[in-house]
């Protein structure tokens, strides 16, 4: 089945400690990317990722970081998460010319 | 940041009602306008990708137009379902620069009183 996974589900965490986000897809997409969603303000892009190796920051970057250092993961990375970016975050995918394919999301809460 | 508007913010009709919601986007630059169904407690998922001016799409009841020209797509509902109840998003790309991103609008908040 194809599908975006993105793990953990729910986590809630202290200001300043390290954690990643995992995304995982299985359709062999070029293009994957991170948003997060808030109350009032749509779904906005942190990171996209055109291919392996290649990132850059979307509207919201600041205070996360991406890798893809192979096709079907894209990690989101909090060095130092704040309690700001409490969100729900999604992970998402798609070829050059698709809809994009989401995750089931992320309910991250820094305390 | 590109401007992708989506009107109204929210509303409610009564099971059996036909509706519509609107989409604007920048009329310079045109890639693609896709639509995305968003039900409380799961993903978006895709119910349109629109890429040509006076394109129209169907989906069951679900329909929608695009005009390009003048930066704007309509999604209609015909006989809303309480099953249709969801948030309905719009994302634009656009055909300069890095063009495989999308800019979300704020979506539409349809809910359907049975």
């Amino acid at each position: 089945e194809a599908q975006v996974t993105q793990n953990p589900r729910y986590l809630i965490t202290v200001t300043g400690k390290k954690l990643t986000v995992t995304c995982s897809q299985n359709m062999n997409h070029e293009y994957m990317s991170w948003y997060r969603q808030d109350p009032g303000l749509g779904l906005r892009q942190i990171y996209y990722s055109m291919n392996v190796e290649v990132t850059d920051k979307g509207d919201v970057p600041e205070g996360y970081k991406v890798s893809r250092k192979e096709k079907r993961n894209f990690p989101l990375i909090l060095e130092s998460p704040s309690p700001n970016q409490t969100s729900l975050y999604f992970c998402a995918s798609r070829t050059g010319v698709s809809e994009a394919f989401f995750g089931q999301g992320t309910r991250l809460t820094v305390v | 940041i590109l401007n992708v508007e989506q009107s109204p913010q929210s509303l409610h009709v009564q099971e059996g009602d036909s509706t519509n919601f609107t989409c604007s986007f920048p009329s310079s630059n045109f890639y693609a306008l896709h639509w995305y169904r968003w039900e409380t407690a799961k993903s978006p998922e895709a119910l349109f990708v629109m890429t040509l001016n006076g394109d129209e799409k169907k989906k069951g009841r679900i329909s929608a137009t695009l005009n390009t020209k003048e930066g704007y797509s309509y999604l209609y509902i015909k006989g809303s379902q309480p099953e249709d109840s969801a948030t309905y998003l719009c994302a634009f790309r656009h055909s300069g620069g890095s063009n495989y991103k999308l800019t979300f609008g704020k979506g539409t908040l349809l809910t359907v009183n049975p």
